[in-house]
């Protein structure tokens, strides 16, 4: 079993539609969870970052965390065309020092 | 913004050449990363550094790898000899203060590596 498991997609979206993404993961020692954009071939940005279960929101983005489930979400509200992009969790926990594990990315594609 | 600069974008280089990819890191971080994404793949952590010395490496990271901050701003990864797949992206990240709970790490925009 991968440590981090993304659905690639392509997930397709019509512009102002909320995007729905998710990561799941094995390890439950992961204590620190962060979400990331990519554009095409440029570093990934960070977006979200999060510590504890429970919703964390920031403008148009909502970060969900149910430990318990091992399961982390990031939901786009009205989303734009600009928004287009592909979409990697990324987390880590204390004995594993700083490395961040990510999930493979979800590539997200909003029409206008 | 303060922001993590990589240079070259992209390095063209021979099997069996040396390269050393360059990084500035955030003014006022104190650690430093090194990750790479083979295309098509995750976001692989090869090493971190801090305070001159390196604190964890990967599996990837063996001998043919090494990193260095030769001076206060930049921080280097060089391989020794290259191989047709250590062609990817290299990213250089920053962070602030490490392993603390609200430690986050930021990215710059990569080198793109090509063994021919």
């Amino acid at each position: 079993q991968k440590e981090v498991e993304q659905d690639p997609g392509p997930l397709s979206v019509p512009e102002g539609a909320i995007v729905s993404l998710n990561c799941t993961y094995s390890n439950s020692a992961f204590q620190y969870f962060m979400w990331y954009r990519q554009y095409s071939r440029k570093g990934p940005e960070l977006l979200m970052y999060t510590y504890s279960s429970g919703n964390k929101e920031d403008g148009r983005f909502t970060a969900q965390v149910d430990k318990s489930s091992k399961y982390i979400s990031l939901f786009i509200r009205d989303s734009q065309p600009s928004d287009s992009a592909t979409y990697l969790c990324a987390m880590r926990y204390k004995a594993a020092g700083n490395k961040l594990t990510f999930g493979g990315g979800t590539r997200v594609l909003v029409k206008p | 913004e303060p922001e993590v600069t990589q240079t070259p974008s992209h390095q063209v280089t021979q099997m069996g050449q040396e390269v050393i990819l360059r990084c500035v890191p955030i003014s006022n971080h104190l650690y430093f990363y090194w990750y790479r994404q083979i295309l098509g793949q995750k976001v692989e952590f090869l090493v971190s550094f801090y305070n001159n010395e390196i604190s964890e490496k990967s599996e990837i990271f063996d001998d043919q790898f090494s990193v260095e901050r030769p001076d206060g701003s930049n921080f280097t990864l060089k391989i020794r000899s290259t191989k047709l797949e250590d062609s990817a992206m290299y990213f250089c990240a920053s962070s602030e203060a490490g392993g603390l709970s609200t430690d986050t790490q930021y990215f710059g925009p990569g080198t793109r590596l090509t063994v021919l």
